[in-house]
Order: C-alpha cells, then sequence, then structure tokens
C-alpha cells in the first residue's frame, strides 16, 4: 500500500490568512492525488485533482500543486466558511487517504 | 444535478450479514466506475471497493476481501455492498462515491450510511 503522511493534523489560523497543508507519498505517486474538503456530518468534496486542477465550481482561492511524492494544498485567503477537515487521497495504485488535517479559524 | 443516496445501514451483530444499496440519479450511471468509502467514528476515510462501469473490474481493500462483494445493476442504476463476517472494526458510515473510467479521484460522494457492529 502506498501511504500518504498529511501534515499538520489541526490548525488555526485567522480570516485573511494563507494556508498550506503538505502531503508525502510513501513513493512516487506522479500527479495521481486529488483533495477534499469535509464539513462535521457532510460527505466529503472534492476540490483538487491531478495535483493541481481546480474541480469545477471549486472557489479559485484553493489550489493544489506538487508531482513525485510531495504535495502541497493551499488556501490564498482563509474565509469562515473554509472550517473543515482536508484529505489528500493518492490513486497511482489503489487508494488510500492521508489523516486529515482539521482546519479551524482563529 | 447528481445524486447518490446510501440505504441499508443497521445495527448488527458481529459474525452477521448486511446488503447496502446505493440509488443513483442526475447522471448516465452505466458510464461510470463507483466505489465505496467507509469512515469510522471521528476517524478518516477509507477506501473500501471499486466496480468499474460495466461490472467486469472490481477492487478491494486488503481489510474486507473475501468477506465483502461489490455489485451493480445498471439497467436499475443502483450500486450494492454486500458485507458479510462482520467485524467490530466495520463499524463507519459507508458512502457510495462516484469514480471515473479508471479507479481515480471521487466527484461525487452521498451523504452515507451507517454500520454499527456490536453485540
Amino acid at each position: 500500500d502506498i501511504q500518504m503522511t498529511q501534515s499538520p493534523s489541526s490548525l488555526s489560523a485567522s480570516v485573511g490568512d494563507r494556508v498550506t497543508i503538505t502531503c508525502q507519498a510513501s513513493q512516487d505517486i506522479g500527479k495521481s492525488l486529488s483533495w477534499y474538503q469535509q464539513k462535521p456530518g457532510k460527505a466529503p468534496i472534492l476540490l483538487i485533482y491531478e495535483a493541481s486542477n481546480l474541480e469545477m465550481g471549486v472557489p479559485s482561492r484553493f489550489s493544489g500543486s506538487g508531482s513525485g511524492a510531495d504535495f502541497s494544498f493551499t488556501i490564498s485567503s482563509l474565509q469562515p466558511e473554509d472550517v473543515a477537515t482536508y484529505y489528500c487521497q493518492q490513486y497511482d495504485d489503489l487508494p488510500t487517504f492521508g489523516q486529515g488535517t482539521k482546519l479551524e479559524i482563529k | 444535478e447528481v445524486q447518490l443516496v446510501e440505504s441499508g445501514g443497521a445495527l448488527i451483530q458481529p459474525g452477521g450479514s448486511l446488503r447496502l444499496s446505493c440509488a443513483a440519479s442526475g447522471f448516465t450511471f452505466s458510464s461510470y466506475g463507483m466505489n465505496w468509502v467507509r469512515q469510522a467514528p471521528g476517524k478518516g476515510l477509507e477506501w473500501v471497493s471499486y466496480i468499474s462501469d460495466s461490472g467486469n473490474t472490481i477492487y478491494y481493500a486488503d481489510s474486507v476481501r473475501g468477506r465483502f462483494t461489490i455489485s451493480r445493476d445498471n439497467a436499475k442504476n443502483s450500486l450494492h455492498l454486500q458485507m458479510n463476517s462482520l467485524k467490530a472494526e466495520d463499524t463507519a458510515v459507508y458512502h457510495c462515491a462516484r469514480g471515473s473510467l479508471l479507479l481515480e479521484w471521487f466527484d461525487y460522494w452521498g451523504q452515507g450510511a451507517l454500520v454499527t457492529v456490536s453485540s
């Protein structure tokens, strides 16, 4: 199995801050990485696929980058509605998820 | 509008069996691979199983292989997960999730069905 290590596991930031989450794969996965947002009690929502492609309808303040084994996810200007847990997921092999990053407003 | 609605969740004793279903609408069901992804209470996401658009290609996570069976009925726009020999660690919300022709990302998710395995 490909292991995905996400950091930090939690983070607190102020409205308007730039926020970055990282995800490291245990092996080279090319660009086979997606990012999801999950709010409490809700289903996950796809934000980014192929490491950097923004899903249709997702605000442009969200972005992703990276390739190989190291990836990052950025919110350029944090909004109150962005409070959620964020997950990375690789699909180079059978899918595996990172452990999640819980994002809160300071 | 794409909709995925799961049903069949229940409280079941260890060793028991349960069948989950997912009713799909708002898209051409027979053109998409489909998945089950679960989330244990307070935990992260775990992919469980994938079935291709035609049903000819199926994959399972190691944790459920040999106990769970995924299937689909393209005539009825429905996805199923037959779960046998259930264990306490199978307790989770089970989401059906739309994939693509290949096993890649998941672009639409249902709200999930809660399966609780407990005596």
